[in-house]
């Protein structure tokens, strides 16, 4: 089946621990993303890989690292998490041929305290 | 910017209601358009597009037509079901950037009532 998977699906974590959120696609997409989600601001893409070891910005990058040393995967870390980053997180793929059509993962709810 | 604006929600219909969500943009030039769907739980799945004007996008009965000249992409259908509930986000493909990233609405939430 083809899918995006994230894990975990809950974290709750304290200010300052360093975590890693995980993602991979089954589906040999080129593009990946990852977005927060967050009540009234909807969805704000925070980096996107256009393939192996090729990263950039979205939107609201500051606090966030991320890698893409293999095509299916494509790790969120938060070096330093602070409550502000407390949100709702997607991973997403889609095909270069057609970028627009992104497949998103079933999100990880994570709370920073 | 590149910025899109749907209705505030929630909208409460009863089944077999008319729907009507509004969505407008601000971009520039003739972006593609999108309507995505989240059902609880789930991430967003791709529900219809439009590449240029006077396109429409059509799935699972909804529709949406777009409007260059009043720059809007409005989803419509005509007798919606309980399981249509959900939160329906508009997005426009950025031009020239972003990995052609989406840049999202805020989302409506849509409830159904049987």
């Amino acid at each position: 089946e083809a899918q995006v998977t994230q894990n975990p699906r809950y974290l709750i974590t304290v200010t300052g621990k360093k975590l890693t959120v995980t993602c991979s696609q089954n589906m040999n997409h080129e593009y990946m993303s990852w977005y927060r989600q967050d009540p009234g601001l909807g969805l704000r893409q925070i980096y996107y890989s256009m393939n192996v070891e090729a990263t950039d910005k979205g939107d609201v990058p500051e606090g966030y690292k991320v890698s893409r040393k293999e095509k299916r995967n494509f790790p969120l870390i938060l070096e330093s998490p602070s409550p502000n980053q407390t949100s709702l997180y997607f991973c997403a793929s889609s095909p270069r041929d057609r970028a627009y059509e992104q497949y998103f993962g079933p999100g990880t709810r994570l709370t920073v305290t | 910017g590149n910025s899109v604006t749907q209705m505030e929600g929630p909208v409460t219909l009863s089944e077999e209601a008319f729907l009507t969500i509004n969505c407008t943009y601000t971009a520039t030039g003739y972006p593609s358009l999108f309507w995505y769907v989240q059902y609880p739980g789930e991430g967003l799945q791709l529900l219809l597009k439009a590449t240029k004007a006077d396109d429409k996008g059509s799935n699972k009965g909804f529709e949406a037509t777009y409007r260059k000249e009043t720059t809007s992409f409005h989803l419509e259908k005509g007798s919606v079901q309980v399981s249509d509930s959900a939160v329906y986000f508009c997005a426009l493909r950025r031009l020239g950037g972003g990995a052609d990233g989406l840049t999202f609405g805020k989302g409506t939430h849509l409830i159904i009532q049987p």
